[in-house]
């Protein structure tokens, strides 16, 4: 089975602008979370969706959202980018999500604010 | 609440002697435990998964960790270190009886692993 994916990469944006980040789960996972790394802050847990819809959010601003499609596929959106915001966001997938699931996370994106 | 404290940032050891990394977690319920590796500039790798079956957990590449609820430590260890050990490992608790759906990951501790 194909891990999980995300793309791009790599990006680097200047402040003031909106990204957005996209996540291919592991083929049947239905639960996708996404996570922010920094150094300063470790990881920390951004939101997690289930059959396109969100289950819990951690504590960010409402600048921080996400969706996810019918077909598992997750994005996330950062508006009006500060330079706090950059970072390795991490993807992970899981069947349901739940306690005990194995979450699968893929390679992240770096985001770079300048 | 829960929590997940790992009490060394960082760790060096000689390449083929053994390696331990100290995790002590808090929760009101049994929690799935796990321990995740980080090589740089890469995402989260699983090493192993503890979920209230046996107490000693073995996982990749040599690596095994112990659930002591008495001590509420998870522990991870391998017997000897290789270069390609170095990298960093979280401790990560899942709660059990929490709808929060997340992982409370602990701080991380760098392994350093001298030739």
């Amino acid at each position: 089975k194909a891990g999980v994916t995300q793309t791009p990469r790599y990006l680097i944006k200047t402040r003031g602008q909106q990204v957005t980040l996209s996540c291919s789960p592991i083929s049947g996972h239905r639960s996708v979370s996404w996570y922010q790394q920094t150094p300063g802050q470790g990881l920390q847990f951004l939101f997690e969706y289930f059959s396109e819809t969100q289950r819990n959010k951690g504590n960010f601003p409402g600048r921080f959202s996400g969706r996810q499609f019918s077909n598992s596929r997750s994005e996330m959106n950062v508006s009006t980018l500060e330079l706090g915001d950059s970072a390795l966001y991490l993807c992970a997938s899981s069947p349901t999500g739940g306690a005990g699931d194995t979450q699968y996370f893929g390679p992240g994106t770096r985001l770079t604010v300048l | 609440a829960q929590s997940v404290t790992q009490l060394d940032s960082h760790v060096s050891v000689s390449e083929g002697t053994p390696v331990l990394l100290r995790c002590n977690y808090s929760s009101s319920y049994s929690p799935s435990l796990f321990w995740y590796v980080q090589h740089p500039n890469k995402g989260l790798q699983l090493l192993l998964k503890y979920t209230s079956a046996a107490t000693l957990v073995k996982g990749i590449n040599g690596f095994e960790a112990e659930f002591k609820k008495s001590e509420t430590s998870f522990h991870l260890t391998k017997p000897s270190a290789h270069m390609s050990d170095a990298a960093e490992y979280f401790c990560v608790v899942s709660p059990r009886m929490d709808s929060s759906y997340k992982l409370i990951f602990g701080s991380g501790t760098r392994l350093l692993v001298r030739p």
